[in-house]
């Protein structure tokens, strides 16, 4: 089940290896934002978030930084897994106003 | 916790015909949000409820799209005639109130029209 297109950027890791996806954010008063993983066939799945009075938040092998500054958010997932394989997208928000998505970024794991 | 439920998974219809997609949110969930997916645009946010009412309707893209929630527990997407330019991903999601809940989504319902 494709739920993301053909020229979504793309990122090649191999097995064991971190890997870092990067998102430019569009909103500098964008207060929460979350990062989603979306497998084939799924629907997109929360993975960590991080609110902007933070710059960094950890979590079970991953890491989110925030830079502000230049409207940058970044994932970091250690030892990257055949499973970490999907397509992985950025999301912001200001208040109560939705979230609104990045494009998204293919991960594939090289075994 | 069942998550989010959206049904059907696949609807498969020919161009003119009515398509109702269905969505149950989380059990106390104050918000729900349907979204569409496509490759060219990807997600796209077309209207979010507030404990049942819309809040939100202008990223529906015509009047063919509607949408209603008559109870918390509730939402359904129709669209009427569907064209083929309609086909895509369509996923509901659900989140508590508040500035820093994330949105769980369901597993989408797969439209083509033909």
């Amino acid at each position: 089940g494709e739920s993301v297109g053909l020229h979504l950027p793309t990122l090649s890791v191999q097995e064991g290896d971190n890997s870092i996806i990067n998102c430019a954010y569009s909103n500098s008063a964008s207060d929460y934002f979350i990062w989603y993983k979306q497998e084939s066939g799924k629907g997109p799945q929360f993975i960590i978030d991080i609110r902007s009075n933070m710059d960094k938040r950890q979590g079970q092998r991953v890491t989110v930084l925030l830079n502000k500054t230049v409207k940058h958010l970044s994932l970091q997932i250690a030892a990257t897994q055949p499973g970490d394989s999907a397509v992985y997208f950025c999301a912001e928000k200001k208040g109560n106003t939705p979230l609104v998505f990045g494009k998204g970024t293919r991960l594939s794991v090289i075994a | 916790d069942a998550g989010v439920i959206q049904s059907p998974r696949h609807e498969v219809t020919e161009m003119g015909q009515e398509v109702t997609l269905r969505c149950k949110p989380i059990s106390g969930h104050d918000y729900l949000f349907w979204y569409r997916q496509t490759m060219m645009r990807g997600l796209e946010l077309l209207i979010y409820f507030n404990n049942n009412v819309p809040i939100d309707d202008s990223g529906m893209p015509e009047d063919r799209f509607s949408a209603k929630m008559p109870n918390a527990s509730f939402s359904t997407l129709k669209i009427q005639p569907s064209e083929p330019r309609d086909s895509a991903v369509y996923f509901c999601a659900s989140s508590l109130v508040g500035v820093s809940s994330p949105l769980h989504f369901g597993n989408g319902t797969r439209l083509t029209v033909t």
